[in-house]
């Protein structure tokens, strides 16, 4: 997923908040997700959201979504150690139902 | 409402040897994916089904992967034979009509020695 960039590793304290960030360079992109996976576990999708939205909150998760930038985030609030697995952003365009990942970042919450 | 399954979890076989994967996609999800994971990447994409056809498999290596999903529901996904770099975590994932989550499975971790 050459197309989808972020960053591979990220470290937080407990009770801290975390921002995982993703870019991608295809405009056309319609979805875009945030997935969770942990140690041989499969993903886990935590929340999407679609290109005409610029935000969208659910409990400790807030997706920002810079359209023009290309830039997507993920800030969770109060991050807590079972919040350490590998985020993973994910595209959804031009081929329907086509996701195209990220690397995936690392997210490791210590005390 | 179970979750996508698949089977076996893990798989050691010897280069050159056949092997298969099964999946069960959420009830009444009529889209269901394979995707590959290497080690310390993101899923790609192998095959895509709409109920039992095929609509996407550009990514498939044909000369020896393939899949099929013959009553819409289940489907296998096969390797023959399979070398070193096949290893790696193969991932079933299902969505129902008109939707856009992906909802994945365990995955099967195949290892090739």
């Amino acid at each position: 997923g050459e197309d989808v960039e972020q960053s591979l590793f990220l470290s937080v304290r407990e009770g801290d908040s975390s921002v995982i960030n993703c870019t991608y360079t295809d405009s056309s992109s319609t979805y875009l997700y945030w997935y969770k996976q942990e140690p041989g576990a499969g993903l886990q999708l935590l929340t999407y959201i679609f290109s005409n939205m610029d935000m969208k909150q659910d409990q400790r998760l807030t997706v920002l979504l810079n359209k023009k930038d290309k830039h997507l985030s993920l800030r969770i609030a109060d991050t807590q150690t079972g919040d350490s697995a590998i985020y993973f952003c994910a595209r959804e365009g031009g081929t329907a139902s086509k996701l195209t990942f990220g690397t995936g970042t690392r997210l490791q919450v210590t005390l | 409402e179970a979750g996508v399954v698949q089977s076996p979890r893990y798989k050691i076989i010897e280069k050159k040897q056949p092997v298969a994967f099964w999946c069960n996609p959420i009830s009444g999800h009529n889209t269901l994916y394979w995707y590959l994971q290497n080690l310390g990447q993101g899923p790609e994409l192998l095959i895509r089904y709409e109920n039992e056809e095929a609509v996407d498999d550009s990514q498939l290596p044909k000369d020896r992967f393939s899949a099929e999903r013959l009553k819409g529901v289940d489907s296998t996904l096969k390797i023959q034979p399979a070398e070193l770099g096949d290893s790696a975590v193969y991932l079933c994932a299902s969505s129902p009509r008109g939707g856009h989550e992906q909802y994945f499975g365990p995955g099967t971790r195949l290892t090739v020695t």
